[in-house]
């Protein structure tokens, strides 16, 4: 059965500094991983897909990349309204999510 | 296009009452999913169509839960004869398939509370 595992499950950062989520997974087959921002009550919001070892995307703040094995999310001098929570989904034919990581960012 | 629509976007039922959402999706994305999310979890998958087809349903989705998507267009997910354990946010997402997949695109949710 597909497995994905994220870490930490929260994080609080002081505005300006950066860090990484990570998310592992184990799937047969993986047809891309993609990452998702949700905020509290509301569905999640589309941030990036990844296909393949070595990829990597980056959106404002926000950076993706993507091994064999894992998927690191890079937030680089984090501001107050990139506090949510950070969900990522392995495709097989269908999406698995992990947890999630729950980002505060104090200003 | 507005993205995908899901109604309503609360409800609060009795326990043994039976509650139905809907869900629009984008206009040209063939998959539709629904998903349940509880407080501090990730979406779990619960079902999937392509186009008017059902594909896959989770053991998630007990006899108590069906969905449709008649002619491939807006889906409903119904549940009957709820209980407190189906409390939940339910999600539905939309994706393009045809030769591969493309970003699924969430709606905002239809947050269900059973008392």
């Amino acid at each position: 059965e597909d497995q994905v595992t994220q870490s930490p499950e929260a994080l609080r950062l002081q505005e300006g500094e950066s860090s990484s989520l990570n998310c592992s997974y184990t799937v047969s087959g993986l047809r891309g991983l993609f990452w998702y921002r949700q905020d509290p009550g509301k569905g999640p919001e589309f941030l990036f897909t990844l296909y393949s070892a070595g990829e990597e995307k980056e959106k404002e703040r926000l950076k993706a990349t993507l091994t064999k094995k894992e998927s690191f999310l890079h937030i680089t001098a984090p501001k107050p309204e990139d506090s949510a929570t950070y969900l990522c989904a392995v495709l097989y034919y269908k999406l698995s999510f992990g947890a999630g990581t729950t980002v505060t960012v104090r200003a | 296009d507005t993205g995908v629509s899901q109604n309503p976007r609360h409800k609060i039922t009795k326990r043994g009452q039976n509650v139905t959402f809907r869900c629009d999706p984008i206009s040209e994305h063939n998959r539709l999913y629904w998903y349940r999310q509880t407080l501090g979890q990730g979406p779990e998958f619960l079902t999937y169509f392509q186009n008017e087809a059902q594909l896959e349903k989770s053991r998630l989705l007990s006899d108590r839960f069906s969905a449709e998507r008649p002619k491939g267009s807006f889906s409903t997910l119904e549940i009957q004869r709820t209980e407190q354990g189906d409390s939940a946010m339910y999600l539905c997402a939309s994706s393009a398939h045809i030769q591969g997949d493309t970003e699924a695109f969430f709606g905002q949710g239809t947050r269900l509370t059973v008392v």
